[in-house]
């Protein structure tokens, strides 16, 4: 079936480390984003890109790192300098970065501290 | 970044009643979207809209675009157990160039059987 896979479901961090999860789309999708979502809020976005081998911040990039090698995968890093990384990470694809393509979500990484 | 207004923030009803969200804007939107999510999911696109007044249904859904486009409702009827979880909204301002969207903050729907 086609959609967007996200792993782990749930992930642990200790202190000081770099963690990546991991976004996989067969949808054939040109462009794919990484939002985070805390309780009581709505979706804030980290990352997007429009293409492979290029991405934009987003609203909240500090502490991420992300990249596009291909146009089904979009790894996103949660770094060391990112102080509040306890949240839940919901990737998405929509079929071109312009116009009115809605997009669609994975099932989200819950990353909690240790 | 900017979010959208969604109201109410939560809402608890007995089943078989109907139930209306909202959501607000200062800007002018070209494009709304209602998504629903389940514990522990991601979101799930329900309805899309693209034109002002447009109303379109999905079911037991109806949702529809604003006149002013800074606004958009979304309607259900006759709500069942499953109906809990939350509902979002999320628009494209009119202008951008990117499909970036702004995300309302919710409303958590609970259905008493």
């Amino acid at each position: 079936d086609g959609g967007i896979t996200q792993s782990p479901k749930y992930l642990f961090r200790k202190e000081g480390q770099n963690v990546t999860l991991s976004c996989e789309q067969n949808l054939n999708h040109d462009a794919m984003y990484w939002y985070r979502q805390d309780p009581g809020q709505g979706l804030r976005l980290i990352y997007y890109s429009q293409i492979v081998n290029d991405f934009q911040k987003g609203d909240i990039a500090e502490g991420y790192s992300v990249s596009r090698e291909k146009k089904e995968s979009f790894p996103l890093t949660v770094t060391s300098a990112q102080k509040n990384p306890t949240a839940f990470y919901l990737c998405a694809s929509s079929r071109t970065e312009t116009g009115n393509q809605p997009q669609h979500f994975g099932d989200g990484t819950r990353l909690s501290i240790l | 970044g900017q979010q959208l207004n969604q109201s109410p923030q939560s809402m608890f009803i007995q089943e078989g009643e109907d139930v209306s969200m909202n959501c607000t804007s200062s800007s002018i939107f070209n494009t709304w979207l209602w998504y629903k999510q389940d514990p522990g999911e991601g979101p799930v696109l329900l309805i899309a809209l693209y034109k002002a007044g447009e109303l379109t249904s999905n079911g037991r859904l109806t949702a529809q675009f604003g006149i002013t486009r800074k606004d958009s409702f979304l309607n259900i009827s006759a709500s069942i157990p499953s109906d809990v979880g939350i509902y979002f909204c999320a628009g494209r301002k009119y202008g951008g160039a990117t499909n970036k969207l702004i995300f309302g903050t919710g409303t958590l729907l609970a259905v008493q059987p």
